[in-house]
C-alpha cells in the first residue's frame, strides 16, 4: 500500500526565514509526485509535478526537488502570503488515484 | 483553458434530508473525475472516482453515491444525510495519464 508522510505537521517561520517541507513516500513504481497549496476554506491549488529523481521545479519563492524516497519543497525568504497548508501527493503503479499526505501547515509571521 | 465549477460553496442541511452537489469541468473532454472529503487534520479522503460516463468506483462504503450523467459532469448525492456527513467536499479532474489533478473550490456541508 502506498504511503505518503509529510513533515513537519506545522511550521512557523519569520518573514525571510528560509526552510524546507518534507514529503517521504513508499510506493511501488512512482509515476508522478505533486505539490499543492491550500488556503483555508479553499480547494488545493496545483503547484508542481515531478516525475523522476533529480528533477527540480521552481516558482517564485518555491522550489520542489525529488529523490527516490522523498521530495522537498524549499521556501526561500518566505512572506506572510505564503502562509497555507502544503499538500503532497503521489501517483504510482497502475492506479488512477493519487495518494495524498496530510499536509504541512505553514505560518509566516511578519 | 480548463476550469472546474463546484457548487454550492456552503450548505446547511438537516439530518435526513437529501443532498446533491454538482461539479462541471470546461475546456477538456473525457477527464478523470474525483470526489474527495476533507476533515480537519485528516487529509483528503477519496470518495468516488470516474474514468468515463456512467463509470463510478467507490473507495469507501458510506451514505453517499455519485453519478456521471455527462462527460464533464459529476454529481455527489445522498438520500438521507447523517450528522457524520458534515465536512468539506472537493471535486477534482485530471486528464488521462500521469498528470496532476485540479480541484474545485469545495463545498462546506454542515448537517444539523
Amino acid at each position: 500500500e502506498d504511503q505518503v508522510t509529510q513533515s513537519p505537521e506545522a511550521l512557523r517561520l519569520q518573514e525571510g526565514e528560509s526552510s524546507s517541507l518534507n514529503c517521504s513516500y513508499t510506493v511501488s513504481g512512482l509515476r508522478g509526485l505533486f505539490w499543492y497549496r491550500q488556503d483555508p476554506g479553499k480547494g488545493p491549488e496545483f503547484l508542481f509535478t515531478l516525475y523522476s529523481a533529480g528533477e527540480e521545479k521552481e516558482k517564485e519563492r518555491l522550489k520542489a526537488t525529488l529523490t527516490k524516497k522523498e521530495s522537498f519543497l524549499h521556501i526561500t525568504a518566505p512572506k506572510p502570503e505564503d502562509s497555507a497548508t502544503y499538500l503532497c501527493a503521489v501517483l504510482s503503479g497502475g492506479s488512477y488515484i493519487p495518494t495524498f499526505g496530510r499536509g504541512t501547515s505553514l505560518i509566516v509571521h511578519p | 483553458s480548463q476550469t472546474i465549477h463546484q457548487w454550492p460553496a456552503t450548505l446547511v442541511q438537516p439530518v435526513g434530508s437529501p443532498l446533491s452537489l454538482e461539479c462541471t469541468v470546461e475546456g477538456t473532454s473525457n477527464p478523470n473525475l474525483y470526489w474527495y472529503r476533507q476533515a480537519a487534520g485528516r487529509g483528503l479522503q477519496l470518495l468516488f472516482y470516474s474514468v468515463g460516463i456512467g463509470q463510478i468506483s467507490s473507495e469507501v462504503p458510506q451514505n453517499l453515491s455519485a453519478s456521471r450523467p455527462q462527460d464533464r459532469q459529476f454529481i455527489l448525492s445522498s438520500k438521507k444525510l447523517l450528522l457524520s456527513d458534515s465536512g468539506f467536499y472537493l471535486c477534482a479532474w485530471s486528464v488521462k495519464g500521469d498528470t496532476e489533478a485540479f480541484f474545485g473550490q469545495g463545498t462546506r456541508l454542515t448537517v444539523v
